[in-house]
This record gives C-alpha cells, sequence and structure tokens, in this order.
C-alpha cells in the first residue's frame, strides 16, 4: 500500500522555538491535511492544503503543499506548551478512500 | 461546527460479549468512516460508508459489523473480540466521498478506547 514517510519521529525542543515537519510519498496526492493528536483523543485537523505549491497559514502553524504534490511541510513558530502532542500527516486521493497517514511526529517541550 | 461525537468514551469486554459503538455528527457530511489506531501508530482504515451505503471494508473480520442506520449516525458492532482488536476506535466524517480529482478534509471524533479481556 501507499506510505507516507514523516519527519522527524521525534523532537525535543524547548519552549519558544520554531519547529519543521515534513512528509514524503512516492505517490502524488490531491490533498495534504495536518492533524494533531493529544493522548486517549481523536486527531484535530489543523490544516488542509489543496493545490500543489498552496502555502498555508493557521496561527503560529505554517503548512505547505508541494509544487510535485508528494510532499509537505508544517512549521510551529515559538512553540508553548501546549503545542506537546503527536502531529500526522495524511494524503488523500492516492487512489485509496480513507486517509494515507504519516508515522506521526511527536514533539515534546523541555522546559 | 465541526464535532463529531462518539459514545462510549471507554469500553472494556470479555471476549464473549456483544458490545457497539457510536458515532454521530450533524455536520451534513455523506461520508462516514471507521479507524482502528494502536498505541503510537496511526489510524488505520477499517470502513467507508458513502451515502449510507458501506463502500470500503478494508479486509476487517466479521467480528467488526458496521452499520450506518440514517446519514448522521454511524454505529460498529462488537462480537467475539480477541485481546489483540483493543485499541482506540476513531470516527470520522467528509462533507462527501472521494471523487475523480475531488478530496475532502475528514474530522474525526474523540474516539472510543476498547479494552477486551
Amino acid at each position: 500500500g501507499q506510505q507516507l514517510n514523516q519527519s522527524p519521529q521525534s523532537m525535543f525542543i524547548q519552549e519558544g522555538e520554531d519547529v519543521s515537519m515534513n512528509c514524503t510519498s512516492s505517490s502524488i496526492f490531491n490533498t495534504w491535511l495536518w492533524y494533531k493528536q493529544d493522548p486517549g483523543e481523536g486527531p484535530v485537523l489543523l490544516i488542509a492544503l489543496y493545490k500543489a505549491g498552496e502555502l498555508t497559514s493557521n496561527g503560529r502553524l505554517t503548512a505547505q503543499f508541494g509544487i510535485t504534490r508528494k510532499d509537505s511541510f508544517l512549521n510551529i513558530s515559538a512553540s508553548i506548551p501546549s503545542d506537546v502532542g503527536i502531529y500526522f500527516c495524511a494524503g488523500l486521493g492516492g487512489g485509496a478512500d480513507g486517509l494515507t497517514f504519516g508515522k506521526g511526529t511527536h514533539l515534546i517541550i523541555q522546559p | 461546527d465541526t464535532e463529531v461525537t462518539q459514545t462510549p468514551k471507554h469500553l472494556v469486554m470479555g471476549m464473549t460479549n456483544k458490545k457497539s459503538l457510536k458515532c454521530e455528527q450533524h455536520m451534513g457530511h455523506r461520508a462516514m468512516y471507521w479507524y482502528k489506531q494502536k498505541a503510537k501508530k496511526p489510524p488505520e482504515l477499517m470502513f467507508v460508508y458513502s451515502y449510507e451505503k458501506l463502500s470500503i471494508n478494508e479486509s476487517v473480520p466479521s467480528r467488526f459489523s458496521p452499520e450506518c442506520p440514517n446519514s448522521s449516525l454511524l454505529n460498529l458492532h462488537l462480537h467475539a473480540l480477541q485481546p489483540e482488536d483493543s485499541a482506540l476506535y476513531l470516527c470520522a466524517s467528509s462533507q462527501a466521498p472521494q471523487g475523480a480529482g475531488i478530496s475532502y478534509e475528514q474530522y474525526f471524533g474523540p474516539g472510543t478506547r476498547l479494552t477486551v479481556t
């Protein structure tokens, strides 16, 4: 099946630092989505990207849909403690009806 | 409003029990999904309902039986589960099923934490 390569697997940062994570795929997707999941909760949609090259912001979050339609990145500026969690990228439209997820990036903020 | 609700929040069941998970959305979405998520792993697709009809079954064992009574409700009936079925079960919905060149973002519920003893 399709796979998304998401990196890094985990990040240990200081509060106030900027964060960057990305996903790459061997397949083309029509839509890229970024979710955040807290322990014991469902994934919450952060940003949806629909067009190749699209750059979208949501507060301190910025994400881009790669021009080749095979990659996307998510940046978080000036991290705060509530940013802790697991971030998943997901692709839609690569031939499957459900979401194809990356393996997640576990963000840990050190005091 | 992008809320998907799921009940119960937690469920513990024996291997001989029959139980059901429930999911509800009032966004007028016409596609609904069941995912299974094991600890520290991404969600895995189980079933897709498009316009209240089952369109995708990702080779899920028959001990899991989905049902879509109407466009707002989605159930997952459980029977004779195994301990390895313990997981977080997530429901999601989207405006419509994926079409040719058209994709709609999916919104997830909070999940049901299932433990099979």
